[in-house]
C-alpha cells in the first residue's frame, strides 16, 4: 500500500468548511484513496472514496488532482459531531493481499 | 443486521493469562483483520485473513495468534498477556480487494493487562 501523509491535527469552528489533505506520492495506477471517519470509543467507518477528480456523498467531498498524489477530504458546514479522527488509505482495489494499513490520521477538533 | 461483533466489550487479564477474542461477521466477508489502538494512536494491524484457513502477520503480529477455520469467525489468542498489550481491539471485515473497498469494524474490545 502507498504510504500517506496527513496532518497530525487540526482545529475549526461550528458552520465552517474543513479540508483534510493527504499526500500519497508514490500512489500506484490500480490504487483508489478511501477515507475513515473514528469516532473517540468506536472503530473506523467508512465516509468516501475515489480514484480520480471528485466525488461527493452526503457526507463529504473527496477532491483528487489530476497527477493523484495528494487528495482533499472537504467536510461542509461542520458541526460538533464531526470532531474526530480522520484517516487517509491508498490501496490496490484489485490486489489480494489483504494488507489494510491506517496510519495516524488527522484529529480534527470542532469548536463552538 | 449485525456487522461485526466483537465479544467480550472488556475484560482485565493479569499478567501471564491467556485469553480469546472473539469476532463475527455475518457479511460473508472473505477479508477479515485484527487492530489495536493504543490511546490517542492510531490503529497497528496484527493479523489478517483473506479466507477461511489463510492468515498473515500484519504490522505488530508478536504475542498474539490467530485461527480462522470459517469463513464468519476470526478469533485473536492472547497467550502470555503482558502490560504492553493492554489496548483497544478492533476486528474488521471486508470482500476482497482490500485498499479499495470498504471495511466495517466492530465496536472494540478493551483490554487491560494488570
Amino acid at each position: 500500500l502507498a504510504k500517506t501523509t496527513q496532518p497530525i491535527s487540526m482545529d475549526s469552528y461550528e458552520g465552517q468548511e474543513v479540508n483534510i489533505t493527504c499526500s500519497h506520492n508514490n500512489i500506484a495506477t490500480n490504487d483508489y484513496i478511501t477515507w475513515y471517519q473514528q469516532f473517540p470509543s468506536q472503530g473506523p467507518r467508512f465516509i468516501i472514496q475515489g480514484y480520480k477528480t471528485k466525488v461527493t456523498n452526503e457526507v463529504a467531498s473527496l477532491f483528487i488532482p489530476a497527477d493523484r498524489k495528494s487528495s482533499t477530504l472537504s467536510l461542509p458546514r461542520v458541526s460538533l459531531s464531526d470532531t474526530a479522527v480522520y484517516y487517509c488509505l491508498v490501496g490496490d482495489i484489485f490486489s489480494n493481499t489483504g494488507k489494510l494499513i491506517f496510519g495516524q490520521g488527522t484529529t480534527l477538533q470542532v469548536k463552538p | 443486521n449485525a456487522g461485526v461483533t466483537q465479544t467480550p466489550k472488556f475484560r482485565i487479564l493479569k499478567i501471564g493469562q491467556s485469553m480469546t477474542l472473539q469476532c463475527t461477521q455475518d457479511m460473508n466477508h472473505n477479508y477479515m483483520y485484527w487492530y489495536r489502538q493504543d490511546p490517542g494512536m492510531g490503529l497497528k494491524l496484527i493479523y489478517y485473513s483473506v479466507g477461511a484457513g489463510i492468515t498473515d502477520k500484519g504490522e505488530v503480529p508478536n504475542g498474539y495468534n490467530v485461527s480462522r477455520s470459517t469463513t464468519e469467525d476470526f478469533p485473536l489468542r492472547l497467550e502470555l498477556a503482558a502490560p504492553s498489550q493492554t489496548s483497544v481491539y478492533f476486528c474488521a471485515s471486508s470482500l476482497p480487494g482490500a485498499g479499495g473497498t470498504e471495511a466495517f469494524f466492530g465496536q472494540g474490545t478493551r483490554l487491560t493487562v494488570v
